[in-house]
């Protein structure tokens, strides 16, 4: 069974501009969930979807947005970016959503310059 | 809300000493407890996981925990550590009920050395 795949693994992109990352879940899972981490900040939930819908949402800024698609697949979208928003991003995905256990992709790893 | 504490952020060791990486928890609500290694450059790999049953609770690569209610604490524990061992532990919390989001400690690096 495949795992989670995380696409890019590596991005660099410039102050302002905008960047989508892509979680494909581990097939029959329908929960798939964002986290930042960051040095400084550790690791940080961003937000999950379950059945294309918005389940539970972390507190960051609007700038950062995502989306599930019927396939559950999903993409994370950040705009406007910031030097600040250079992390390594990590995907997970569950059956359900409030399921016991997690998968985690390998992460892509945003820089921002 | 729920907060997870590691307050070892940096473990060294030897090869084959034994080793307890430290994890206490706050949480209001009833909660369940993971524990996560991070290799480089990898994602999340879950070690193992605390529901209910009994309190000792053991893992993949010799890894156990042992969750204190009391002490709102789930140390994670190895006998022999090897150096493959080397990484990034990450101490987990999640409400055990509706929708929810694993809470993390910061982390505590396990440095095995020979």
């Amino acid at each position: 069974k495949a795992g989670v795949t995380q696409t890019p693994r590596y991005l660099i992109k410039t102050r302002g501009q905008q960047v989508t990352l892509s979680c494909s879940p581990i097939s029959g899972h329908r929960s798939v969930s964002w986290y930042q981490q960051t040095p400084g900040q550790g690791l940080q939930f961003l937000f999950e979807y379950f059945s294309e819908t918005q389940r539970n949402k972390g507190n960051f800024p609007g700038r950062f947005s995502g989306r599930q698609f019927s396939n559950s697949r999903s993409e994370m979208n950040v705009s406007t970016l910031e030097l600040g928003d250079s992390a390594l991003y990590l995907c997970a995905s569950s059956p359900t959503s409030g399921a016991t256990e997690a998968f985690f992709g390998q992460g892509t790893r945003l820089t921002v310059v | 809300a729920q907060s997870v504490t590691q307050l070892d952020s940096q473990v060294p060791v030897f090869e084959e000493a034994p080793v307890e990486l430290r994890c206490n928890y706050s949480s209001s609500v009833s909660v369940y407890l993971f524990w996560y290694v991070q290799y480089p450059n990898q994602g999340l790999q879950l070690l193992l996981k605390y529901l209910s049953g009994s309190t000792l609770v053991k893992g993949i690569n010799g890894f156990e925990a042992e969750f204190n209610k009391s002490q709102t604490s789930f140390h994670l524990r190895k006998p022999s550590v090897h150096i493959s061992d080397t990484a990034e532990y990450f101490c987990a919390v999640i409400k055990n009920t509706g929708f929810q989001k694993l809470v993390f400690g910061t982390g505590t690096r396990l440095l095995v050395s020979p």
